[in-house]
C-alpha cells in the first residue's frame, strides 16, 4: 500500500545536527512533492519546506533558512530532512508528508520523535 | 505568510449533535483550504482539501464550505470516534500555514 515510513527516535545534544529519513512505497517517488511539518510536544503543526522528488529542489520555511536542508534519493525513493544547530526548542514530532496536485497532504509518515536535551 | 485562524479553540460537544468549526485567512487563499484530523500520538489525517471535497475513505458526515477567506467544517451527528483535533491548512502558497487546532471533546 502506499506509504511513507520514517526512521526512528533520535536524542541530540545542543549545537548538533539530525537527520531524519522518509522512505515512500507502493506509488510513483517521483510523481509527489513532499512536505515535512513538526509538532513540538503539546502545540500545533508548523510547516518547515518542501522537496521535488523529481528535480531535487526544495524551498523552506524562512523560520528556518540556513539550518535546514532537504535531500531525496532517487534509487531507494527516499527523502531526508537534515536540521543543524539543534535547540531545546527544536524538541517535537517530525512528520513527511506527500502533497496531493490540490496541495492537501493524503499521505503521512509515522513521525521521528526528535529530543534535544 | 498567511495567518490560518480558528474558532473556537476547544469545544464540548454530545454524539449525536452537530459541530461547526470556522477558519479565516489573513488574505484570500481561493479553494486552496484544507481540513485535517488528529488524534493523541498519530499524524493528522486527511479529511477535506480544496476547500469542500471530502478524501476518500472519510465519512460523509464531514463537509466543508467556503472560499477567499472564510471556512467552514461541518461534522453532523457527531460519532464517538470524532473526539479529535482539528487543523485547517492553507495551499494557496508557501509557506504553508495551519490553524492552531480545535479540540473537540466530550461534554
Amino acid at each position: 500500500q502506499v506509504q511513507l515510513v520514517q526512521s526512528g527516535a533520535e536524542v541530540k545534544k545542543p549545537g548538533a545536527s539530525v537527520k531524519v529519513s522518509c522512505k515512500a512505497s507502493g506509488y510513483n517517488f517521483t510523481t509527489f512533492y513532499i512536505h515535512w511539518v513538526r509538532q513540538a510536544p503539546g502545540q500545533g503543526l508548523e510547516w518547515m519546506g518542501i522537496i521535488n522528488p523529481s528535480g531535487g529542489s526544495s524551498s523552506y520555511a524562512q523560520k528556518f533558512q540556513g539550518r535546514v536542508s532537504m535531500t531525496r534519493d532517487t534509487s531507494t525513493s527516499t527523502v531526508y530532512m537534515e536540521l543543524s544547530s539543534l535547540r531545546s526548542d527544536d524538541t517535537a514530532v517530525y512528520h513527511c508528508a506527500r502533497a496531493l496536485s490540490l496541495g492537501g497532504f493524503d499521505i503521512w509518515g509515522q513521525g521521528t520523535m526528535v529530543t534535544v536535551s | 505568510d498567511i495567518q490560518m485562524t480558528q474558532s473556537p479553540s476547544s469545544l464540548s460537544a454530545s454524539v449525536g449533535d452537530t459541530v461547526t468549526i470556522t477558519c479565516r485567512a489573513s488574505q484570500s487563499v481561493s479553494g486552496f483550504l484544507n481540513w485535517y484530523q488528529q488524534k493523541p500520538g498519530k499524524a493528522p489525517n486527511l479529511l477535506i482539501y480544496g476547500a469542500s471535497s471530502l478524501q476518500s475513505g472519510v465519512p460523509s458526515r464531514f463537509s466543508g464550505s467556503g472560499s477567499g477567506t472564510d471556512f467552514t467544517l461541518t461534522i453532523s451527528s457527531l460519532q464517538p470516534e470524532d473526539f479529535a483535533t482539528y487543523f485547517c491548512q492553507q495551499t494557496f502558497n508557501l509557506p504553508r500555514t495551519f490553524g492552531q487546532g480545535t479540540k473537540v471533546d466530550i461534554k
